[in-house]
């Protein structure tokens, strides 16, 4: 059976505190591995879309990479406003998408 | 605007009760969705539909019924609401690229529904 799971569930960083947050998938034919932040009260906001093992996307403090079974996002020296849910999925056939059940990021000042 | 807008925001209804969840894109894709969410359990798909004549079950549908209404429009329906349906429920939407690359699918705000 097909299965994203997160890890940590939740982490506590002080700001300026470089973390990484990871990803394991268990799905056959990876077409392609998603991350997604999500606010509290709101709809997940994209972030990254990762295609093959070894690619690696950038965007502000935020860096994700990609291996054959797991993915990190890497938050480089975090701020408060980087507070959120981290949610990781994978695309396993056309259009349907696994999540993981997310990691809750609170970044103290 | 919104390019995907939900309606209501947030509903409190009681056992047995019919309700509708509406979703509304103004992006122009084909592909929409509908996903519960439940703490811990991450976003679960419950229907999704490739374009107005396509509609196919997702995940967890039992219990749920959908209408996609127009290009732009996809309904989510509780025929019979129960206590443990109480969540929050996303519409996607995507847009099919036909380059055998996987779609992006955006999300909107959310409809925070309570079964009494």
């Amino acid at each position: 059976e097909d299965q994203v799971t997160q890890s940590p569930e939740a982490l506590r960083l002080q700001e300026g505190e470089s973390s990484s947050l990871n990803c394991s998938y268990t799905v056959s034919g990876l077409r392609g591995l998603f991350w997604y932040r999500q606010d509290p009260g709101k709809g997940p906001e994209f972030l990254f879309t990762l295609y093959s093992a070894g690619e690696e996307k950038e965007k502000e403090r935020l860096k994700a990479t990609l291996t054959k079974k797991e993915s990190f996002l890497h938050i480089t020296a975090p701020k408060p406003e980087d507070s959120a849910t981290y949610l990781c999925a994978v695309d396993d056939s056309w259009g349907k998408l696994q999540f993981g059940a997310g990691t809750q990021v609170v970044v103290t000042p | 605007d919104a390019d995907v807008t939900q309606t209501p925001r947030n509903r409190i209804t009681k056992t047995g009760k019919r309700i509708m969840l509406e979703c509304s894109q103004t992006k122009g894709h084909d592909r929409m969705y509908w996903y519960r969410q439940d703490p811990g359990l991450g976003l679960r798909l419950i229907y999704y539909s490739f374009d107005v004549k396509d509609i196919n079950k997702g995940e967890i549908s039992d219990g749920y019924s959908v209408s996609r209404q127009a290009q732009a429009k996809f309904s989510l329906s509780l025929e019979s609401a129960i206590p443990n349906q109480t969540a929050l429920y996303f519409c996607a939407t995507s847009d099919y690229l036909g380059t055998g690359s996987p779609d992006t699918q955006y999300f909107g705000p959310g409809t925070r529904l309570t079964v009494l």
